[in-house]
């Protein structure tokens, strides 16, 4: 038990369909990341947020939305995804962004687009 | 570009000792981190290094030399609960963790 939970665990959906996923971190940080992780290839860094401000966007399709509503909650809303964005999608938090602030995952959605 | 380079795969045998290294090329340096992720579970954190030398923190040991882009993890009296994916990441000039695709640990008995 991390201090970041995630939901749903896993999810299976359509090209059409829209989803949401959520994270929670119980840690008091002030930053919080989305990854991609896929089979055999090194983590993705998606998304950002520092204080509730996203501060990194790194080339993500617009398929991909983030959500940062507080320090604690973090969402990513799925809509039009492609069967190449099957993966698993790990949130993680940190103390802040620089220095040796070492990131907290949580356990992570492991989504399967149809 | 930046890149992470460390081994795909190495096996070990129990109550050996192992290194898994890793080579970084980064814009700007400010960390590197090393992370053990069983399968099927989150990364969690090992150790972190900014400055040269070796950190140890009990079977565990962490090398870094800043000159030759160069890292290690060090695993001494293995254990089969070692069997995991340790993954190498450094901290950019704009604090973005880059990431090694990972180093999958078997260990025999």
């Amino acid at each position: 038990e991390t201090g970041v939970t995630q939901t749903p665990r896993h999810l299976v959906m359509g090209m059409t369909n829209k989803k949401s996923l959520k994270c929670e971190q119980h840690l008091g940080h002030n930053a919080m990341y989305w990854y991609k992780q896929s089979a055999k290839k090194p983590l993705e860094l998606m998304f950002v947020y520092s204080l509730e401000e996203r501060v990194e966007n790194n080339s993500v399709p617009s398929r991909f939305s983030p959500e940062c509503p507080n320090s604690s909650h973090l969402f990513l809303h799925l809509h039009t995804l492609q069967p190449e964005d099957s993966a698993l999608y790990l949130c993680a938090s940190s103390r802040a962004r620089d220095g040796g602030n070492e990131q907290f995952f949580g356990p992570g959605t492991r989504l399967t687009v149809l | 570009g930046q890149n992470i380079d460390q081994p795909t795969e190495m096996t070990a045998t129990e109550g050996a000792i192992v290194q898994i290294n890793c080579t970084y090329q980064t814009s700007g340096f400010n960390g590197l981190f090393w992370y053990q992720q069983h399968a099927g579970e989150a990364p969690t954190f090992l150790s972190y290094n900014v400055l040269d030398g070796l950190e140890e923190k009990g079977r565990f040991s962490s090398f870094l030399s800043r000159s030759k882009g160069y890292s290690y993890l060090l695993l001494k009296e293995l254990q089969m609960k070692d069997s995991a994916s340790y993954l190498c990441a450094c901290m950019d000039s704009n604090y973005q963790l880059i990431w090694g695709a990972g180093t999958k640990l078997i260990i025999k008995p």
